[in-house]
């Protein structure tokens, strides 16, 4: 069966910091990936997808960015933090081209 | 632009009853809609989809209902159970093959 992880689980950085989040996804291939970040009581806002190894698409402009280095990986990562990329994290996996997503535990980030 | 949203925030409901959570969606290009539960602190979780060709899906103890016409999702919950308290998030795919757009989502809570 499948399974995706996350971590850290909760991570609290200071602002101007690098950071780091990486997920992973087990018993299958060739998955699309994707990152969510979900701000305290709102909906899940999408900030990149991909579709294969070393191909990201980009959904908001900001201070983040994201790399998949193989093919069950994918890493979301910001050279300085701000206050704003405070929330929590979500990474979600689907196959082929059907859009039924399932997702990790999510990394609880707090910007101080 | 076109988006999701839920017709009603917050839902109380006595154990034992039924609930129901409504969602509008706009994008007549949507194809395909699904039904997420997110629990506090945890990731969403999938309760049931359903495609544009079909007007009513059944699974355990939830029933998602498509009305194509007026472009309105609902999820049916028979004999809420305390475990079913989260938030519920509706989700359209806008005709896209990777990608889903979701709902504010409903926080339903079901009190003893």
């Amino acid at each position: 069966s499948q399974t995706i992880h996350q971590w850290p689980a909760t991570l609290v950085q200071p602002v101007g910091s690098p950071l780091s989040l990486e997920c992973t996804v087990e018993g299958t291939s060739n998955p699309n990936l994707y990152w969510y970040r979900q701000a305290a009581g709102r909906g899940l806002q999408l900030l990149f997808y991909s579709v294969g190894i070393g191909q990201i698409s980009s959904e908001v402009p900001q201070n983040l960015s994201a790399s998949r280095p193989q093919d069950r990986q994918f890493i979301l990562s910001s050279k300085k933090l701000l206050l704003s990329d405070s929330g929590f994290y979500l990474c979600a996996w689907s196959v082929g081209h059907t859009n039924e997503q399932f997702f990790g535990p999510g990394t609880r980030l707090t910007v101080l | 632009g076109e988006s999701v949203g839920l017709h009603l925030p917050t839902l109380s409901v006595q154990e034992g009853d039924n609930s129901i959570i409504n969602c509008a969606y706009s994008n007549s290009a949507s194809d395909y809609f699904i039904w997420y539960k997110q629990e506090s602190g945890k990731g969403p979780q999938f309760i049931i989809d359903i495609r544009s060709n079909m007007d009513k899906r059944q699974g355990q103890r939830v029933t998602v209902l498509l009305n194509k016409t007026v472009k309105h999702l609902s999820l049916q919950i028979a004999a809420t159970q305390p475990g079913d308290s989260a938030v519920y998030f509706c989700a359209e795919d806008g005709g896209s093959n990777y990608k889903l757009t979701f709902g504010k989502g409903t926080l339903l809570t079901v009190n003893p």
